[in-house]
């Protein structure tokens, strides 16, 4: 089955400043690759995904880059505010859907005033 | 997005009995699955909850233990049985729309706490 390494575990970036998580997978057939976002005490939030067949993808402050040759994507989060301050889970889709999604163990994400 | 409704939200068990937990969803959905998550952990996926027939369960989670239900396209249970301690994590419901390729979103969650 699919596994997902995420790292760092733990960032702490000055409020204003660029935040980069990142993530491998191992299954060359995964497609899907999203970000949630989860807050104390809340459910997990879709961020941003990307699929397979593009390399990037950006969203106001929130971009995420795919490379399928080398199996790692990763979340780039820009000019970060206090409300950014969250744990950060990455994920990969394999087996058409039909497996639900197989996370990374998350980065908690605190960004310093 | 799809309206997921978990209840209970929250519960404080005694060991050794069984909590049934309800996800409902707002409209039809193609899939539907159970997740876990461990106090300050990641989210691990219990099983598939299949329309009609028995649950496909990952490594690791056994029919007896986490018996699902899904009696049609909106609604499914999770059931926690004979609980333990280490079975304190907060379950989370998630759904993938149809004509969706992938996104799920996920339920409140139900927090568990086995005394």
């Amino acid at each position: 089955g699919e596994n997902v390494e995420q790292h760092p575990s733990t960032l702490s970036v000055q409020e204003g400043d660029s935040a980069v998580i990142k993530c491998t997978y191992s299954d060359s057939a995964s497609n899907y690759f999203p970000w949630y976002k989860q807050e104390l005490g809340k459910r997990p939030q879709l961020i941003i995904d990307i699929r397979s067949n593009v390399g990037e993808k950006k969203d106001q402050r929130i971009a995420v880059t795919l490379n399928k040759t080398a199996k790692h994507f990763s979340l780039h989060i820009t000019e970060t505010q206090p409300e950014d301050s969250a744990v950060y889970f990455c994920a990969a889709l394999s087996g058409g859907g039909a497996d639900g999604l197989t996370f990374g163990k998350g980065t908690h994400l605190i960004i310093q005033p | 997005s799809a309206v997921i409704s978990q209840k209970p939200s929250r519960d404080i068990c005694q060991r050794g009995t069984s909590l049934t937990i309800q996800c409902q969803v707002d409209s039809q959905v193609t899939m539907m699955f159970w997740y876990r998550q461990q106090p300050g952990q990641s989210l691990t996926l219990i099983a598939t909850a299949n329309q009609g027939s028995e649950a496909t369960y990952e490594s690791g989670f056994v029919i007896d233990k986490f018996p699902i239900s899904r009696p049609n396209l909106t609604f499914s249970t999770l059931t926690v049985s004979n609980m333990s301690p280490e079975d304190s994590s907060i379950y989370l419901c998630s759904v993938a729309q149809q004509g969706s390729t992938g996104e799920l979103f996920f339920g409140e969650g139900s927090r568990l706490t086995v005394l």
